[in-house]
């Protein structure tokens, strides 16, 4: 079955940067795009952008460009998502999805991502 | 970026009961659009997309209709694992965008 494994929590310092992953199984990776969205604490969610592991081509919501980067692995199946110069506003769960045609079917569990000194 | 205005934001309903949240797009989005359940704690899961398919697995007490700007999602004979939040997305344009949620409660 279709999983998404995301890597662990982060506790950053402000104006650091953090890279998470998002190992994908069940299914061909090359074959659909990752999107990746963010949910601060207790709101709705936002859309930060999507890798098609197959070119490496993205798409981004033009908020996260520059404060996102997108990467893969087509040997290990994985999904790469880098942010850069932290802040408290950053402080969220960032997930992962398996997206077909903007649809996300498939989630991760989510990586815990806390800013602070 | 389309703005999807979700209503209302929380929600108290009794078990057995019909219960309907509306998600309004500031364009059209020719039914591009998904539900989502998110249970505390959870990611979110797909319920409906293409405005009205039911996603492999999910009850068919959901169910989801509209067309242009105006989309709604149904649960018939409310259950108390369905006590959860509940987002539309938009998927016909970048960036796809959701709405702010709507928090469902047992009364």
């Amino acid at each position: 079955q279709v999983k998404l494994l995301q890597s662990g929590a982060a506790l950053v310092k402000p104006g650091a940067s953090v890279k998470m992953s998002c190992k994908a199984s069940g299914y061909t990776f090359t074959d659909y795009w990752v999107s990746w969205v963010k949910q601060s604490h207790g709101k709705s969610l936002e859309w930060i952008g999507e890798i098609y592991p197959n070119s490496g081509a993205t798409n981004f919501n033009e908020k996260f460009k520059g404060k996102a980067t997108l990467t893969v692995d087509k040997s290990t199946s994985t999904a790469y998502m880098e942010l850069s110069r932290l802040t408290s506003e950053d402080s969220a769960i960032y997930y992962c999805t398996r997206a077909l045609f903007g649809v996300f079917a498939y989630w991760g569990q989510g990586t815990l991502v806390t800013v602070s000194s | 970026d389309i703005q999807m205005t979700q209503s209302p934001a929380s929600l108290s309903a009794s078990l057995g009961e019909t219960v309907t949240i509306e998600c309004r797009a500031s364009e059209d989005i020719y039914n591009g659009l998904a539900w989502y359940q998110q249970k505390p704690g959870k990611s979110p899961q797909l319920l409906i997309y293409n405005a009205n398919s039911l996603h492999t697995g999910v009850p068919s007490r959901f169910s989801g209709s509209g067309s242009g700007t105006q989309y709604s999602l149904k649960i018939n004979s409310l259950q108390s694992e369905d006590v959860a939040s509940y987002f539309c997305q938009q998927y016909y344009d970048y960036p796809y965008t959701f709405g702010a949620g709507t928090k469902l409660e047992l009364k």
